[in-house]
């Protein structure tokens, strides 16, 4: 399974834009780009996911590269409540099975 | 919809003893994963479901842990001969597989404490 890369914290105001990275050199022409993020105390939540070309949802946009090697999941304007550890992973639906790989993620704090 | 609910929230439980949690998944949702997370760390997967067979299980689901899915409806994880090294959230997940892709529902876990 191919493996992402991101920073363990990043920190923002509320209310300014935020944008976490990730890394994915080794990521296959298959492997879809997933964001999950967990809030203290419950589950994991999905947020956004691509393959090639930037993607836009009501919580977040994800930013490709052109040659996918990297991402970027947007937040456009921070709230306290986005306080989370984001995941980035990476997904192969037609080679791999369905799980999902978790690394550590990026634990992002808001601070009003 | 109510969304992926597990029983019990928490468990506390002595070592050897054996112990067993439920998932009830968004109705109609075809598929059901089991996932584990320790502290700090990422959840791990740990088994999955397409309806009630189930497709692949981990390394890390030793011969102590069992899960079932009968009628493809709710899930239950047992674990017997509990070990402090199992103390975890344990969190289901359910998605309904239409396309290439799907998205997983997560419920809030059962947190497991091993004496």
């Amino acid at each position: 399974d191919a493996k992402t890369t991101q920073p363990n914290s990043m920190e923002s105001n509320e209310e300014e834009p935020v944008h976490l990275p990730c890394n994915h050199s080794t990521i296959s022409g298959t492997d879809y780009i997933h964001w999950y993020r967990q809030l203290p105390s419950q589950g994991p939540e999905y947020v956004i996911h691509g393959l090639t070309s930037n993607v836009n949802n009501r919580m977040a946009s994800l930013a490709i590269a052109e040659d996918r090697k990297s991402s970027t999941l947007i937040l456009h304007r921070a709230t306290l409540r986005d306080a989370a550890v984001y995941y980035c992973i990476l997904r192969d639906p037609p080679r791999g099975t369905d799980k999902l790989i978790f690394g550590t993620g990026t634990r992002l704090q808001v601070f009003p | 919809d109510t969304g992926v609910s597990q029983d019990p929230r928490h468990k506390i439980t002595k070592r050897g003893q054996n112990v067993t949690f439920r998932c009830d998944p968004i109705s109609e949702h075809n598929r059901l994963y089991w996932y584990r997370q320790t502290l700090g760390q990422g959840p791990e997967f740990l088994t999955y479901f397409q309806n009630e067979a189930q497709l692949e299980k981990s390394r890390l689901l030793s011969d102590r842990f069992s899960a079932e899915r009968p009628k493809g409806s709710f899930s239950t994880l047992e674990i017997q001969r509990t070990e402090q090294g199992d103390s975890a959230m344990y969190l289901c997940a359910s998605s309904l597989r239409t396309g290439i892709t799907d998205t997983q529902y997560f419920g809030p876990g059962t947190r497991l404490t091993v004496l």
